[in-house]
C-alpha cells in the first residue's frame, strides 16, 4: 500500500538551531516528492518538487535533499517566520490516473 | 498567492443537506483536484479532473462528485452531509497534473 510517513510529528527548535526533517514513503511508480509550507487556516504553500534520488534544492533557510526511500528538509539557522507545518506529498501512478498521497505533516516551531 | 480561488470560505451546514464549493484555477492550469483536510491531518486527495473528466479518485464514497468546466474551473458536491465531512476542502490545479498549487480552502462544518 502506498504510504507516506513523516517524523517527527513536532519540532521545537531556539532561533537559529539548524535541525532537519524526515519524510519517508513507500510508493509504487514514484514520479515526483514535494514539499509544502502549511500555515494556520491557509492552504499549504509550495515549496519545492523533487524527481530523481540524489537531486536536491534549496530556497533561502530551507534545502530538500531525496533518496530512494526517503525525502530530507533541512532548515539552516531558523527564525521565527519560519514556525509553520511542513507537509511532504508524493505523486505516483502514470499520467493519466495519478494521485497524491501527503504525510501528516512536521509541526514545526521556532523560539525566539 | 497561487491564482487559484476557492469559495465560499467558510460555511456551515445541517447533517443530510448537500453542499457546493467551488474552484477558480491558476491561469494556463488545465487539470484540478481536490483534497480534504481534517484537523492535525495531512490532505486527502479526493479526485482529479482532467478534460472535463475525472482521471482518478481516492477512497471516497459516490456522494462526494465533481465537476469541471471548459474554463477550467470545478465544483466539488457532497451529498448526504455527515458529521465526519467537517474539515478544510482544498483545491488544487495544476498543468497535466504535475506540481500542484492549493488555494485557500473552503471551511465546512457540519452540524
Amino acid at each position: 500500500e502506498d504510504q507516506v510517513t513523516q517524523s517527527p510529528e513536532a519540532l521545537r527548535l531556539q532561533e537559529g538551531e539548524s535541525s532537519s526533517l524526515n519524510c519517508s514513503y513507500t510508493v509504487s511508480g514514484l514520479r515526483g516528492l514535494f514539499w509544502y509550507r502549511q500555515d494556520p487556516g491557509k492552504g499549504p504553500e509550495f515549496l519545492f518538487t523533487l524527481y530523481s534520488a540524489g537531486e536536491e534544492k534549496e530556497k533561502e533557510r530551507l534545502k530538500a535533499t531525496l533518496t530512494k526511500k526517503e525525502s530530507f528538509l533541512h532548515i539552516t539557522a531558523p527564525k521565527p517566520e519560519d514556525s509553520a507545518t511542513y507537509l511532504c506529498a508524493v505523486q505516483a501512478g502514470d499520467s493519466s490516473a495519478s494521485k497524491i498521497i501527503f504525510g501528516s505533516g512536521t509541526r514545526l516551531s521556532i523560539r525566539p | 498567492e497561487t491564482g487559484v480561488t476557492q469559495s465560499p470560505t467558510h460555511l456551515i451546514k445541517t447533517r443530510g443537506q448537500q453542499v457546493t464549493l467551488r474552484c477558480s484555477s491558476q491561469s494556463g492550469h488545465n487539470t484540478v483536484s481536490w483534497y480534504q483536510q481534517a484537523l492535525g491531518q495531512g490532505p486527502q486527495f479526493i479526485f482529479q479532473y482532467y478534460r472535463e473528466e475525472e482521471n482518478g479518485r481516492g477512497n471516497f464514497p459516490p456522494r462526494f462528485s465533481g465537476l469541471q468546466f471548459p474554463n477550467y474551473s470545478s465544483e466539488l458536491n457532497v451529498n448526504a452531509l455527515e458529521l465526519d465531512d467537517s474539515a478544510l476542502y482544498l483545491c488544487a490545479s495544476s498543468l497535466y497534473g504535475n506540481t500542484i498549487y492549493f488555494g485557500e480552502g473552503s471551511w465546512l462544518t457540519v452540524v
